[in-house]
């Protein structure tokens, strides 16, 4: 079990760029969640998948932001043309069919300036 | 819809005191409860959960109890030690809601030597 990695780390980007996230869900595990998390605020669910479906998405998901997972394996969230607003943690998670354990990568930091 | 409400922080204590982080929750269904960790620089990690009313969840000498009639899993510890220092999240999922977690603002605990 290596774990939920998340890259890159940390990820400073001017308004207007876009921007790509990569998370690695540990190798069996079928559900892949998306959390993002602001100073101060706990996690909040932007959006899931089971495989390579995505099921639900918050609606704290705008139109400028995209996720997918392709073949089931790993996911990436894009985000276009980025607002200050949009600074924040985003965290990956993933966990096995029908588990309520969830493990969380450490997250992408994301700055826009 | 399900929401958390924790104790707000942050929270100084010295080593070996009494520790307690109030967390109250609203929720449709019968939820599983959570308390997560976030030690600085890494991502959550599960620190203990219980899944009906009056079941103790337990573990590294913290404990929270299930309490349907108060809508309440306070998280406890009887002596904490400068290693605990560290944001705690109360959490809460539900079958009903793919298990996606529900989670309060977090409370910020330093343990001072």
């Amino acid at each position: 079990d290596t774990g939920v990695s998340q890259d890159p780390r940390h990820k400073i980007t001017k308004r207007g760029q876009n921007v790509t996230f990569r998370c690695d869900p540990i190798s069996e595990h079928n559900r892949l969640y998306w959390y993002r998390q602001t100073l101060g605020q706990g996690p909040e669910f932007l959006t899931y998948f089971q495989n390579e479906a995505q099921l639900e998405k918050s609606r704290l998901l705008s139109d400028r932001f995209s996720a997918e997972r392709p073949k089931g394996s790993f996911s990436t969230l894009e985000i276009q043309r980025t607002e200050q607003g949009d600074s924040a943690m985003y965290l990956c998670a993933s966990s096995l069919l029908g588990g309520e354990k969830l493990f969380f990568g450490s997250g992408t930091q994301l700055s826009v300036l | 819809g399900d929401s958390v409400t924790q104790m707000e922080g942050p929270v100084t204590l010295s080593e070996e005191a009494f520790l307690t982080i109030n967390c109250t929750y609203t929720a449709t269904g019968y939820p599983s409860l959570f308390w997560y960790v976030q030690y600085p620089g890494e991502g959550l990690q599960l620190l203990l959960k219980a899944t009906k009313a009056d079941d103790k969840g337990s573990n590294k000498g913290f404990e929270a109890t299930y309490r349907k009639e108060t809508t309440s899993f306070h998280l406890e510890k009887g002596s904490v030690q400068v290693s605990d220092s560290a944001v705690y999240f109360c959490a809460l999922s539900d079958r009903s809601s793919n298990y996606k977690l529900t989670f309060g603002k977090g409370t910020l605990l330093t343990v001072n030597p």
